[in-house]
């Protein structure tokens, strides 16, 4: 079993849709979520850190953490085109490398 | 602002040839990462560094070395390039348990 799964999609929803972008994992240890959006052939850009259970919302973005269903999701309101992107999740424990999900492919089709 | 800036953004090697890839980073970051990112495989670690002439492998080291020299710098090195290391290769840095940056990639073709 990978530690972090995510489901790699792709999915399509039309602009103004709410978006949730899930995966879960297996080891209980890690701690501190991450976020990132990558653009077709560009590095992956920080979206959202989360340190705790419970959420945390920037602008249309909100993050979710279960540590106790060890679950975290990421929602988009008011999806844009613009929002069409691979997400990825990373989550990690003290200062080891980072375990990262292998992506969902979203687009948001006007 | 971090930033992570990456030696080329497209690079054209041929079999054999020895590769260099670098990257910087401009916030004193102690840790430093290199992945490969390929098709339906995600992010792949190479190795990465805790500090300055310190280096752990990661998943998939083979074929790859690093260097450390100075903190703000870690190259990742094809010792003889294959075409099966064509890839887009990312850098990344952190503090800590802190946010982890990324570089914009090199994607690399190995002919």
């Amino acid at each position: 079993q990978k530690e972090v799964e995510q489901d790699p999609g792709p999915l399509s929803v039309p602009e103004g849709a709410i978006v949730s972008l899930n995966c879960t994992y297996s080891n209980s240890a890690f701690q501190y979520f991450m976020w990132y959006r990558q653009y077709s052939r560009k590095g992956p850009e920080l979206l959202m850190y989360t340190y705790s259970s419970g959420n945390k919302e920037d602008g249309r973005f909100t993050a979710q953490v279960d540590k106790s269903s060890k679950y975290i999701s990421l929602f988009i309101r008011d999806s844009q085109p613009s929002d069409s992107a691979t997400y990825l999740c990373a989550m990690g424990h003290s200062g080891y490398a980072l375990n990262f999900g292998k992506g969902t492919s979203l687009l948001v089709t006007p | 602002d971090v930033k992570v800036t990456q030696s080329s953004r497209y690079l054209v090697k041929r079999t054999g040839e020895k590769v260099f890839l670098e990257c910087v980073q401009d916030m004193d970051h102690e840790n430093m990462f290199w992945y490969r990112q390929d098709p339906g495989l995600g992010l792949r670690l190479i190795y990465f560094s805790y500090d300055v002439k310190m280096k752990e492998k990661g998943d998939i080291p083979e074929g790859y070395s690093v260097s450390r020299e100075k903190k703000e710098r870690f190259s990742l090195i094809l010792e003889s390039a294959s075409t099966n290391q064509t890839s887009m290769y990312l850098c990344a840095s952190r503090r800590g348990t802190d946010t982890q940056y990324f570089g914009p990639g090199t994607r690399l073709t190995v002919l």
